[in-house]
């Protein structure tokens, strides 16, 4: 049961260009939403976040949109550059039965390649 | 440290055998987390130690599993008798604050042959 989803495994746009990036999820606790990249055998970064409570947020050339009422978000990188080349994961997270907030779902992630 | 390190980096070992992976946390961050990615996957949660608390291994796969954290510093993952399936990266994460940015190692690749 995959309660986030990326459907696109990869991506590919030209530099300057905007890349999107796709996220659904199914679980309706989730508040708390977040992406990370992820480099050739480095960990994953966090990236930005966005709460439930917000349907945008913005940091540089990055923003994030919520659609709470289609359970989906999106990531806009404009304009897109050769070195954000990478694994982008989206990730949630959302009181457990027991209140808890801690852990995180991710999803596939999505290979996205900015060419020159 | 200035950021988590994990170790080793790389792990080939034969099916059967036991492996230990180690973490060490950013200094002062009291929640440590254990996920790992298996191939053409994302990253599938483990178990989560936060201070003194009891840990939550509610993501551990099979009692082959086990993990332990000394304080708020050093945490070792024991996967016992190794099958080819627990082949995956095994990633450890840290935060200051629980749920929140989470800083993560560079991961062990671990391959069971």
């Amino acid at each position: 049961d995959q309660q986030v989803k990326q459907n696109s495994p990869s991506l590919s746009v030209q530099e300057g260009r905007i890349s999107i990036l796709n996220c659904d999820y199914t679980n309706s606790m989730f508040d708390y939403f977040l992406w990370y990249k992820k480099y050739p055998a480095e960990g994953p970064t966090f990236l930005i976040s966005i709460s439930s409570i917000k349907d945008k947020n913005e940091d540089g050339r990055f923003t994030v949109f919520l659609n709470k009422s289609a359970k989906h978000l999106s990531l806009h990188i404009v304009p897109s550059q050769p070195g954000d080349s990478a694994v982008y994961f989206c990730a949630a997270s959302g009181p457990d039965s027991g209140g808890s907030n801690y852990k995180l779902t991710f999803g596939k992630g999505t290979l996205l390649t900015v060419n020159p | 440290g200035a950021g988590v390190s994990q170790s080793p980096s790389n792990k080939v070992t034969e099916k059967g055998k036991d492996v230990e992976l180690r973490c060490d946390p950013i200094s002062g961050h009291t929640a440590l987390y254990w996920y790992r990615q298996r191939l053409g996957q994302g990253l599938e949660f483990l178990i989560y130690f936060q201070g003194n608390s009891a840990p939550d291994k509610s993501g551990l796969p099979s009692d082959r599993f086990s993990a332990e954290r000394t304080g708020e510093s050093v945490s070792t993952l024991t996967i016992q008798r190794t099958q080819q399936e627990d082949s995956a990266v095994y990633l450890c994460a840290s935060s200051l604050f629980p749920g929140n940015g989470y800083t993560f190692g560079s991961g062990t690749r671990l391959t069971v042959v």
